[in-house]
């Protein structure tokens, strides 16, 4: 299996939106809705941020949301803030106790 | 609060051995899937193996399968990864996390492994 397709990069100014694709295939992201995303600081382990294709962990702000349709995902960051800037991955499983993740995107906040 | 706390990385030469360990406290190890999760020098995240609750189910990547093996003591709140045959590519940083409904949602601050003569 292949890693799943993430921009390199996104970028916004403080209090713009952003959204951030994760693309995979009718194998991972279209089958399953367990898709999840993950921040993660320089130097810094990753955080989940999302899972479950949209939902929450207690602690994240609301600012953060997820979606999906057919075989991508999206990560959506509203309210642009300057600790917002960091790497961003999504992850979905593949069935057969087999997970994949993307190969992240660099969020900018300018 | 949930600790995850990595150690055993180190420098080893291609073909060599290295056991990895992930100490667990602050929530019901026996009762949780636990996973390793690698992230190569500038590169992605990479799911590399997971474990059941009771070690009775292990799932690797097909590049570490045969070489690599996880296993857990739920009496010591422990995770491992044994590598054997390590390559080139399998440095990376390498994460203990916690596995509940389908992701990984707790991780440790991940231990280096270095593979190179």
């Amino acid at each position: 299996q292949s890693a799943l397709t993430q921009p390199p990069s996104a970028s916004g100014s403080p209090g713009q939106s952003v959204t951030i694709s994760c693309t995979g295939t009718s194998s991972d992201v279209g089958a399953y809705n367990h898709v999840s995303w993950y921040q993660q600081h320089p130097g810094k382990a990753p955080k989940l941020m999302i899972f479950e294709v949209s939902k929450r962990p207690s602690g994240v702000p609301d600012r953060f949301s997820g979606s999906k349709s057919d075989n991508t995902a999206s990560l959506t960051v509203s309210g642009l803030q300057a600790e917002d800037e960091a790497d961003y991955y999504c992850s979905s499983y593949a069935g057969i106790n087999y997970w994949l993740f993307g190969g992240g995107t660099k969020l900018t906040v300018l | 609060e949930v600790q995850l706390v990595e150690s055993g990385g180190g420098l080893v030469q291609p073909g060599g051995s290295l056991t990895l360990s992930c100490a667990a406290s602050g929530f019901t190890f026996s009762t949780s899937w636990m996973t390793w999760v690698r992230q190569a020098p500038g590169k992605g995240l990479e799911w590399v193996a997971n474990i059941k609750e009771d070690g009775s189910q292990k799932d690797y990547l097909a590049s570490v399968k045969g070489r690599f093996t996880i296993s857990r003591d739920n009496a010591k709140n422990s995770l491992f990864l044994q590598m054997n045959s390590l390559r080139a590519e399998d440095t990376a940083v390498y994460y203990c996390t916690t596995h509940h409904k389908w992701t990984f949602d707790f991780w440790g601050q991940g231990t280096v492994v270095t593979v190179s003569s």
